[in-house]
């Protein structure tokens, strides 16, 4: 099974509307980090969480880190054609920072 | 500060040839990560570089390594190629003090027919 879930595997939704995609660890978070990849580019990093309970914003994103359940969601509020892509976690779970295990990605489509 | 800058973009090799992929770090940042993406495996860790010298190693074969030079620039080879290289290769560096973020490059298109 895959160390990290990301769900839902695809996401549909209108333009304005909030959504929420969710990453989940079966091992202990060190660190988890929110990728946005355009297909068949590179990574753009989003934000970083480490400790439980941690909440951070970035214009229209917001993400959290639930440690006890090993889970972080993402949240999107008004969503614009934009923020389409794949979304990626990126999870430390060796404790050594340097070595990221990914979830296979959520792709967001936004309808205008 | 100039991004992570990955060369070349695209690349086309015939199985059993060597290719070499190399890769510049954000100006200051000492740690090289390189990752392999394939629709099927999703995005797997290769290894990690810092300071001219290979830190963390993921479970690739024999066939994928690679270096670092002092100037932080990394370069990742494969020899031996195989159908199954075919991916996009990305690099990430991160500035090794603390707990930090990677940033990642536009990465190489490799395809191996």
């Amino acid at each position: 099974s895959q160390e990290l879930e990301q769900s839902p595997q695809s996401l549909i939704v209108q333009e304005g509307k909030n959504l929420t995609i969710n990453c989940t660890s079966s091992k202990t978070l060190y660190g988890l980090y929110w990728y946005k990849q355009k297909y068949g580019e590179g990574l753009i990093f989003l934000m970083m969480l480490q400790k439980g309970g941690e909440e951070k914003s970035h214009e229209k994103i917001t993400a959290k880190l639930d440690e006890k359940k090993q889970q972080s969601s993402l949240h999107i509020t008004a969503s614009q054609p934009s923020h389409a892509g794949i979304y990626l976690c990126g999870a430390d779970v060796t404790g050594a920072n340097s070595k990221l295990t990914f979830g296979k990605g959520i792709t967001l489509s936004v309808r205008p | 500060k100039a991004g992570v800058t990955q060369t070349p973009r695209y690349l086309i090799k015939t199985r059993g040839q060597q290719v070499t992929l190399s890769c510049s770090p954000i100006s200051g940042h000492r740690s090289v990560s390189w990752y392999q993406q394939t629709p099927g495996q999703g995005l797997q860790f290769l290894f990690e570089y810092f300071s001219e010298t290979q830190r963390n190693k993921g479970n690739f074969p024999g066939r994928f390594s690679g270096r670092q030079f002092s100037n932080s620039r990394s370069e990742m080879n494969v020899s031996t190629l195989e159908l199954g290289d075919s991916a996009l290769y990305l690099c990430a560096s991160r500035d090794a003090r603390g707990l930090v973020a990677q940033y990642f490059g536009p990465g190489t298109r490799l395809l191996v027919l």
